[in-house]
């Protein structure tokens, strides 16, 4: 089972700011199959990206994916409020795997 | 638009089962399989199995195998998730998904909260 490790667990970070966020992989990954989400406190995750670097359909243009092997990165351009929330990598060989999470919130 | 709407809220004792329901609408339900994902009380994302609503296929995660069971209903376009000799951590918050063609996970049910207390 691939093994997914976020980094870092928490980002502290001002509305206005750029937000990377990493993830690594134990094996390599398929690009094809990486995804990242949001989650906000009470609510169901929502898919940002597909495919390390495709936005879903309605997700604002400062979020981006990138990386591939086993080295994937979520990039938030500037922060909005609303972005203030948790974000998961996942990916998709023979199951699905998460990574644990890292939550980005207002310094 | 395409939409996933849960069951409701459990409470079982331990040892019980319960199955949750994940009625689907907007799309065509046979042509993509669904994946049942739970969230314990300020935790993380555990993937516990997929079905394929087209032929009822499944996959489970090892550590559910033996205890869970995923089916469908097409008729009703309504998937089904049954965990069975609930322990209190199988208190949850347990998602479905439906899972697209590059198997990303969208969209998601609101998500139906399970505890398991004496």
């Amino acid at each position: 089972e691939i093994v997914l490790a976020q980094s870092p667990g928490t980002l502290s970070l001002s509305p206005g700011e750029r937000a990377t966020l990493s993830c690594r992989a134990s094996q390599t990954v398929s690009s094809s199959y990486l995804a990242w989400y949001q989650q906000k406190p009470g609510q169901a995750p929502r898919l940002l990206i597909y495919g390390a670097s495709s936005r879903a359909t309605g997700i604002p243009d400062r979020f981006s994916g990138s990386g591939s092997g086993t080295d994937f990165t979520l990039t938030i351009s500037r922060l909005e409020p609303e972005d203030f929330a948790v974000y998961y990598c996942q990916q998709y060989d023979t199951s699905w795997t998460f990574g644990q999470g890292t939550k980005v919130e207002i310094k | 638009q395409v939409q996933l709407v849960q069951s409701g809220g459990e409470v079982k004792k331990p040892g019980a089962s319960v199955k949750v329901s994940c009625k689907a609408s907007g799309y065509t339900f046979t042509n993509y399989g669904i994946n049942w994902v739970r969230q314990a009380p300020g935790q993380g994302l555990e993937w516990m199995g997929w079905i394929s609503a087209f032929n009822g296929n499944t996959n489970y995660a090892q550590k559910l195998q033996g205890r869970v069971t995923m089916t469908t209903d097409t008729s009703t376009s309504t998937a089904y998730m049954e965990l069975r000799s609930l322990r209190s951590d199988d208190t949850a918050v347990y998602y479905c998904t439906r899972v697209s063609n590059d198997l990303a996970l969208d969209p998601w049910g609101q998500g139906t909260l399970v505890t398991v207390s004496s």
